[in-house]
Parts: C-alpha cells; sequence; structure tokens
C-alpha cells in the first residue's frame, strides 16, 4: 500500500497568519491527493480534490498544489473558523490512505 | 440536497454483530460507488470498504478482511455495513461517502454525518 505521511501533526498560529501543510506520497500517486477539514463533532468536509481544485464554496484563501508524492495545502489568511483538523487523503489505489492529520490552532 | 444519513450505531458488547445503514437522498444513488470511513475516538480516519454502483465490485481494507460485509440496495437508496465479532478496537463513528472520480481524480463528497458503534462489555 501507498503510504502517507502528512506534517506536521499540529500547529499554532495568528489571525491573518500564511499556513502550509505538507503531505508525501511514498510513491508517485500523479494528482490523486484531497484534503478534507474537520470540526469536532462533524463530518469531514472536502477542500480540494485532485490536488488543486478547490471546491464550490471553500474560500479562496484555501489552495492546493503538487504533484507527484509531495503536496500541500496553504491557507493564506487564517481566519478563526479555520480552527479544525485537516486530513490529506491519497486515491491512486484501492486503499484510499488518509494522512494522520494535522490540528490547525488559532 | 444530496443528503447521507447514517444508523444504527449503538453500544454493543464484544463478539456480537452489527448492521448499519445509510440512506442517501437528493442523488441518484445506483449511479455512485460508496464507502464506509470511520474514525476511533480522538483518532484519525480511517477507511473501511468500497462498493462498486451496482454492486458487483467490493473492497476492504486489511483491518476489514474478514468481518465486515458492505452491500447495498438500489432499490431503497441505502448503503450498509455489516460487522461482525466486534471488538473493542472496532469503537469509531461510522461515516458514509459518495465516491466522485472524473479525469485527474478520485475523492469522498458528501459525507455523512456518522454513526458511533461503542465495543464495550
Amino acid at each position: 500500500d501507498i503510504q502517507v505521511t502528512q506534517s506536521p501533526s499540529s500547529l499554532s498560529a495568528s489571525v491573518g497568519d500564511r499556513v502550509t501543510i505538507t503531505c508525501r506520497a511514498s510513491q508517485s500517486i500523479s494528482t490523486y491527493l484531497n484534503w478534507y477539514q474537520q470540526k469536532p463533532g462533524k463530518a469531514p468536509k472536502l477542500l480540494i480534490s485532485a490536488a488543486s481544485r478547490l471546491q464550490s464554496g471553500v474560500p479562496s484563501r484555501f489552495s492546493g498544489s503538487g504533484s507527484g508524492t509531495v503536496f500541500t495545502l496553504a491557507i493564506s489568511s487564517l481566519q478563526p473558523e479555520d480552527s479544525a483538523n485537516y486530513y490529506c487523503q491519497e486515491s491512486s489505489t484501492n486503499a484510499w490512505t488518509f494522512g494522520q492529520g494535522t490540528k490547525v490552532e488559532i | 440536497q444530496e443528503q447521507l444519513v447514517e444508523s444504527g450505531g449503538g453500544v454493543v458488547q464484544p463478539g456480537r454483530s452489527l448492521k448499519l445503514s445509510c440512506a442517501a437522498s437528493g442523488f441518484s444513488f445506483s449511479k455512485y460507488a460508496m464507502h464506509w470511513v470511520r474514525q476511533a475516538p480522538g483518532k484519525g480516519l480511517e477507511w473501511v470498504a468500497v462498493i462498486s454502483f451496482d454492486g458487483n465490485n467490493k473492497y476492504y481494507s486489511e483491518s476489514a478482511k474478514g468481518r465486515f460485509t458492505i452491500s447495498r440496495d438500489n432499490s431503497q437508496d441505502t448503503l450498509f455495513l455489516q460487522v461482525n465479532t466486534l471488538r473493542e478496537e472496532d469503537t469509531a463513528v461510522y461515516f458514509c461517502a459518495r465516491d466522485r472520480e472524473d479525469f485527474g481524480g478520485r475523492w469522498f463528497d458528501p459525507w455523512g454525518q456518522g454513526t458511533l458503534v461503542t465495543v464495550s462489555s
């Protein structure tokens, strides 16, 4: 199976800061990488599909980049409502492995 | 709107069985593959199983093979997950999610709100 390593496991930043989260796949997955946001007690919400496609309704301060084995989720200007857990997910195989998650605190 | 609603969770003794359901509405259920994903308390997301749109193909995570069975009833727009011989480590919130795919990507959207399964004596 493809291993997915997400970092950092947690971060603390201030309103207005730019933050980045990285996912590394153990082998090339092209652009088969998604990003989800999950708030406590809620279901995950799709933010970005296929590495860089921002979902409808998701604020433009979120962006995704990368291909192959290294991917990044960036939040350009952190807002209070962005406090959440973020997960990457590879979708190139029938294993759909999630990263370990990143807790973003503000 | 497109919606998924899980049910069937609860407190179950180790060794017993449980069948979870996921009712879909607002979209053509029979056209999409469907997934189960679980999340143990305070832990990350773990993919469990997927079933093709017609029910003919199923894949499981290594941890789900042998005790979990995914199925669907397209006439009732409902997805199921049968879990046998429950263990304490199966304690988790179980989410269902719709598979979406196009050129260059495959993702889960939407997700249900989840149903909590607690395995405890």
